[in-house]
């Protein structure tokens, strides 16, 4: 069975310019969520989908970070602009609905921004 | 928010000896779970825990729910080089309904 799919895996751009992240899921896995990982520190949630449904994005700075899963299936997260401070690693991960403890993580994209 | 302290920050080891790492709260949580996480790799999935003082086992890791449910434990026997890596805790329930938090992960160096 494949595992939830991430990309680009890296990605480096300028400050002010946007950049996008894409997620494929687990099949079947309903629930899929977006953490950002700063260097040293463990994952931090930023936005939890229910199918198409944003139940969770409480995290999510919505200024400048914004997110959608049309079809409830795959998903992109998207930055613009971006800030030096968005240099991190983006996971996505997911799960069978219900179940929020067993998450699968993706590889993760890794973003610098200069 | 909630938050885990994990401990230790990092251990080095010899390869075949034991190791302990621990998390705790604050706050109770209904899920513990613990996480390894390789270099360019997301965290991957070791032990999920669902019941205060579960013990479980997966391979030569163990992990138990405590029963104050407000910390959890992870211990590796008989290290071999492989089990280099960060290693997580994460815990759901409480307020933090519907995701994870995550410890501050702890180094594992494994020296042949």
């Amino acid at each position: 069975e494949a595992g939830v799919v991430q990309s680009p895996r890296y990605k480096i751009i300028e400050k002010k310019q946007p950049v996008a992240f894409w997620c494929n899921p687990i099949s079947g896995h309903n629930t899929l969520y977006w953490y950002r990982q700063n260097l040293g520190q463990g994952p931090e949630l930023l936005i939890r989908y229910e199918n198409e449904e944003a139940v969770d994005d409480s995290q999510l700075p919505k200024d400048r970070f914004s997110a959608e899963r049309l079809k409830g299936v795959d998903s992109t997260l998207k930055i613009q602009p971006a800030e030096l401070g968005d240099s991190a690693v983006y996971l996505c991960a997911s799960s069978l609905a219900g179940t929020y403890g067993e998450q699968y993580f993706g590889p993760g994209t890794r973003l610098t921004v200069t | 928010g909630q938050q885990l302290n994990q401990s230790p920050q990092s251990m080095f080891i010899q390869e075949g000896e034991d190791v302990s790492m621990n998390c705790t709260s604050s706050s109770i949580f209904n899920t513990w779970l613990w996480y390894k996480q390789e270099p360019g790799e997301g965290p991957v999935l070791l032990i999920a825990l669902y019941k205060a003082g579960e013990l479980t086992s997966n391979g030569r890791l163990t992990a138990q729910f405590g029963i104050t449910r407000k910390d959890s434990f992870l211990n590796i026997s008989a290290s071999i080089p492989s089990d280099v890596g960060i290693y997580f805790c994460a815990g759901v329930g409480g307020t933090s309904y519907g995701k994870l938090t995550f410890g501050q992960g702890t180094i594992l160096t494994v020296h042949p």
